[in-house]
């Protein structure tokens, strides 16, 4: 049971560059979001999918695309990427609802130079 | 939209002491207040969850409460020890929301 996986671990892009963020959980649960933290910001929401099938804008989603592929993955695109998105990447997992714990993924270290 | 404000920011307390991180929400409806533990360089984990239906859940050295009425819940450790160094995230849900707002992080450091 290895829970919420998330690759890469490390990326390093030039501004302009595009790329996704794979994101896969085993847990069966309904909910995935992306969240990304930055350093006295906390965690924001990117997007987040209820459900197989849906997804929605979180708080910072512009610059981000997303695609839920299946109810086990959910992957976070970068189109042209920016160095205001140097961040750290994080993807989550519950039962859904809101009201049940996250269980997040290990996190990418992103740098856009 | 939930409005989550977590005091302190930073707290530093010698092992053995007690730590109380407090977190107040916006939303009288608000009905889930998880709590994550984050180590440096870590994953936030799920450390202890509270819903409005309860006062207060204690799990070994830690604990939470909710007070409704004021609107704020509160992290409680005691008999720290140095593992206990890591930023702490509070977080609140909603009522109406699919979303938990989560306040800014408090950095705990436990001294030796």
């Amino acid at each position: 049971n290895a829970g919420v996986t998330q690759t890469p671990k490390f990326q390093v892009l030039k501004t302009g560059q595009s790329m996704t963020l794979q994101c896969a959980q085993d847990m069966n649960h309904n909910s995935m979001y992306w969240y990304r933290q930055d350093p006295g910001m906390g965690l924001r929401l990117i997007y987040y999918s209820a459900s197989e099938g849906t997804t929605d804008k979180g708080e910072v989603p512009n610059g981000y695309n997303v695609s839920r592929l299946n109810k086990r993955e959910f992957s976070l695109r970068l189109e042209s990427a920016a160095p205001s998105q140097t961040s750290v990447y994080f993807c989550a997992s519950s039962e859904g609802q809101g009201t049940y714990g996250y269980t997040f993924g290990s996190g990418t270290r992103l740098t856009v130079v | 939209g939930e409005n989550v404000e977590q005091h302190p920011s930073t707290l530093s307390v010698q092992e053995g002491d007690s730590a109380v991180i407090k977190c107040t929400y916006s939303d009288s409806a608000s009905n889930y207040f998880p709590w994550y533990k984050q180590e440096l360089g870590k994953r936030p984990q799920l450390i202890i969850d509270i819903r409005s239906n309860v006062g207060e859940k204690k799990d070994q050295r830690i604990a939470v409460t909710l007070n409704k009425t004021a609107k704020h819940f509160s992290l409680h450790i005691t008999e720290t020890q140095p593992e206990d160094s890591a930023v702490y995230f509070c977080a609140a849900k909603a009522g109406g929301s699919y979303i938990p707002t989560f306040g800014r992080g408090t950095s705990l450091i436990v001294h030796p």
